[in-house]
């Protein structure tokens, strides 16, 4: 099966830069994605990776490292609206097919 | 707004019932994904339909089915219920089946079980 690991949840500071974790261990790596879900609401897409290396956009960095099934999400400039929940999801190949399976996410809550 | 729509929003029922949850894609996607979040279990895929064709299956319980429609439409059908079937359920659609498409998530739908 697919094992994702990411902090429950974090702390950080308005104006300040935070760094999200993710660790996976899985077989048929196809991708992973970065989403973000305010409380109640669907997950809204932030960004994909596929090959090594950063990819950024806007205030939101992500990072991966295939060799080490590792990926984080960096948030810069916080605000307090970036508090939310933040789900790192890993797609895997199966059978013709690509099966998501989501971290159980990190809560991030930005204070003044 | 993702363009991805559900109905209804919320609904409350008892045990032993079926009931059933609808979803309509962004225009264009021909793939659509159910998903159950709940407070322990987090967002789990149920199942996946690409062009009216089940493509993949995720932890699915026999109690749930779902179908695409050809106006690409699609229901999510759970019966016998149970008091853990309480959940959020969440449809997203994509483009096509490919790894790189990314998935635009519905409102969802809030399913509480009495």
């Amino acid at each position: 099966g697919q094992n994702i690991d990411q902090p429950t949840e974090m702390t950080a500071t308005e104006g300040a830069i935070v760094q999200i974790n993710c660790t996976y261990q899985t077989s048929g790596f196809n991708g992973l994605f970065w989403y973000q879900q305010h409380a109640g609401e669907a997950p809204t897409f932030l960004s994909y990776n596929v090959l090594d290396g950063l990819e950024e956009k806007g205030r939101f960095s992500s990072f991966l490292s295939r060799s080490k099934g590792y990926s984080y999400l960096l948030l810069k400039e916080l605000q307090m609206k970036d508090s939310a929940s933040y789900l790192c999801a890993v797609r895997v190949a199966s059978g013709g097919s690509y099966i998501p399976t989501f971290g159980r996410g990190t809560s991030l809550i930005v204070h003044p | 707004d993702s363009g991805v729509t559900q109905t209804p929003k919320h609904l409350i029922t008892a045990t032993g019932q079926r009931v059933t949850l609808r979803c309509s894609p962004r225009s264009g996607d021909l793939s659509v994904y159910w998903y159950q979040q709940s407070l322990d279990q987090g967002l789990q895929f149920l199942i996946q339909y690409y062009n009216g064709e089940e493509r993949a299956k995720g932890n699915i319980l026999e109690r749930f089915s779902a179908q695409q429609f050809p106006d690409l439409h699609s229901e999510l059908n759970l019966s016998s219920l149970e008091l853990g079937d309480s959940a959020l359920y969440f449809c997203a659609s994509s483009l096509r089946d490919r790894s790189t498409d990314t998935q635009y998530f519905g409102p969802g739908t809030r399913l509480t079980v009495l």
